[in-house]
């Protein structure tokens, strides 16, 4: 069935560079895209959330995109420190109508010294 | 305020009987979610509670796993002769305006 995607399942960058990380959607209804964070043994944690009628929102050193062309959706981090380390999950609100979210199978993100 | 608590954290069974997992929400969310993560993997949605409302229980795996959600608060999520496979960490959530607030999980070991 339809489903939410990532295209890299690991992204390593050095302390103080930016991080992109990608998500591809299936469902062109979905109008509300959550990012969450998960660290090692601890449940996810929201980090921004964005509506389809927005192309862009940010957040304390976080940034996300949305283009509904293409169906992608973005979260780019900016000065990526040590703590950022974590897995990285996109979320899309489907059914409309609904609060039920379609997770995405995350990315982690690894952060060098 | 409080955020979402799970309980236990850890919960070590034995194949063949069944567990009870707690979650207990955010104080006035009306939505409530299960999810279970198998290791290094993403969510996997099993029910999910909204208000007065019928639950969404598209996701349960099988007739071994039910839920229910005692007067609109605190929800307990049930597996019944637990098999290997069922070893994960089941992850509680609740919402009030979409975005989901996400407990610690319970990790499940299933010798």
């Amino acid at each position: 069935g339809e489903s939410v995607g990532l295209h890299l399942p690991t992204l390593s960058v050095q302390e103080g560079d930016n991080s992109i990380i990608n998500c591809a959607y299936s469902n062109s209804a979905s109008d509300y895209f959550i990012w969450y964070k998960q660290e090692s043994g601890k449940g996810p944690q929201f980090i921004i959330d964005i509506r389809s009628n927005m192309d862009k929102r940010q957040g304390q050193r976080v940034t996300v995109l949305l283009n509904k062309t293409v169906k992608h959706l973005s979260l780019q981090i900016a000065a990526t420190q040590p703590g950022d380390s974590a897995v990285y999950f996109c979320a899309e609100n489907f059914p409309r109508n609904t609060d039920k979210l379609i997770f995405g199978t995350g990315t982690r993100l690894q952060v060098f010294p | 305020g409080a955020g979402v608590s799970q309980s236990p954290s850890n919960k070590v069974t034995e194949k063949g009987k069944d567990v009870e997992l707690r979650c207990d929400p955010i104080s006035g969310h009306t939505a409530l979610y299960w999810y279970r993560q198998s290791l290094g993997q993403g969510l996997e949605f099993l029910i999910y509670f909204q208000g007065n409302s019928a639950p969404d229980k598209s996701g349960l795996p099988s007739d071994r796993f039910s839920a229910e959600r005692t007067g609109g608060s605190v929800s307990t999520l049930t597996i019944q002769r637990t098999q290997q496979e069922d070893s994960a960490v089941y992850l509680c959530a609740s919402s009030r305006d979409g975005r989901q607030y996400f407990g610690p999980g319970t990790r499940l070991t299933v010798t």
